[in-house]
């Protein structure tokens, strides 16, 4: 059991340039989440998708889009880097309903030049 | 709009003491609230959470305090060991479409052998 699995772990990209993180989590959960952490701050929410089939803007959506490919995943795309974009990104699920854990991926680390 | 602060950001403490790590937050229909542990490199990762219908929970040597009145949230960790040192963060559930968290910016914890 994985639990929620995110890759690359890192990458550098030059501005202009796009991407795409993917997670996949083997939880069987319902809802999963993308954030970003930047130093000095708390996680901020990108983009969530509260089930497979929907995805809503999170705090700091511009400049990402999102696919719930199935219910197992959930990709995060940079279409044009930009330096604001350097941070480390987090993927998360939660299985639904009230009161259930957040589970995180182990990061992955994004440099934008 | 909802906030989540953490009074302190680092906490230094000797092995063998107990922490507490103490965190406000501003939204009073808050109804869950949830303490992670972020290791160095790593994703947060689940310590103990607590509904807004309790004011205390326990788990394995880490308490939670739930303080509504003045909204404030505490976690207590006993006997602290050098593999706490971590950055803990709050984090806290709003009435919002798709059970978003709120987090709090972090207290690093360091434990001092």
């Amino acid at each position: 059991n994985a639990g929620v699995t995110q890759t690359p772990k890192f990458q550098v990209l030059k501005t202009g340039q796009s991407m795409t993180l993917q997670c996949a989590q083997d939880m069987n959960h319902n809802s999963m989440y993308w954030y970003r952490q930047d130093p000095g701050m708390g996680l901020r929410l990108i983009y969530y998708s509260a089930s497979e089939g929907t995805t809503d803007k999170g705090e700091v959506p511009n400049g990402y889009n999102v696919s719930r490919l199935n219910k197992r995943e959930f990709s995060l795309r940079l279409e044009s880097a930009a330096p604001s974009q350097t941070s480390v990104y987090f993927c998360a699920s939660r299985s639904g309903g009230s009161g259930n854990t957040i589970y995180f991926g182990e990061g992955s680390w994004l440099t934008v030049v | 709009g909802e906030s989540v602060g953490l009074h302190l950001p680092t906490l230094s403490v000797q092995e063998g003491d107990n922490s507490i790590i103490n965190c406000a937050y501003s939204n009073s229909a808050s109804d869950y609230f949830i303490w992670y542990k972020q290791e160095s490199g790593k994703g947060p990762q689940f310590i103990i959470d607590i509904r807004s219908n309790m004011d205390k929970r326990q788990g394995q040597r880490v308490t939670v305090l739930l303080n509504k009145t003045v909204k404030h949230l505490s976690l207590q960790i006993a006997a602290t060991q050098p593999g706490d040192s971590a950055v803990y963060f709050c984090a806290e559930r709003g009435n919002n479409a798709g059970n978003m968290l709120t987090f709090g910016g972090g207290t690093r914890l360091m434990v001092k052998p």
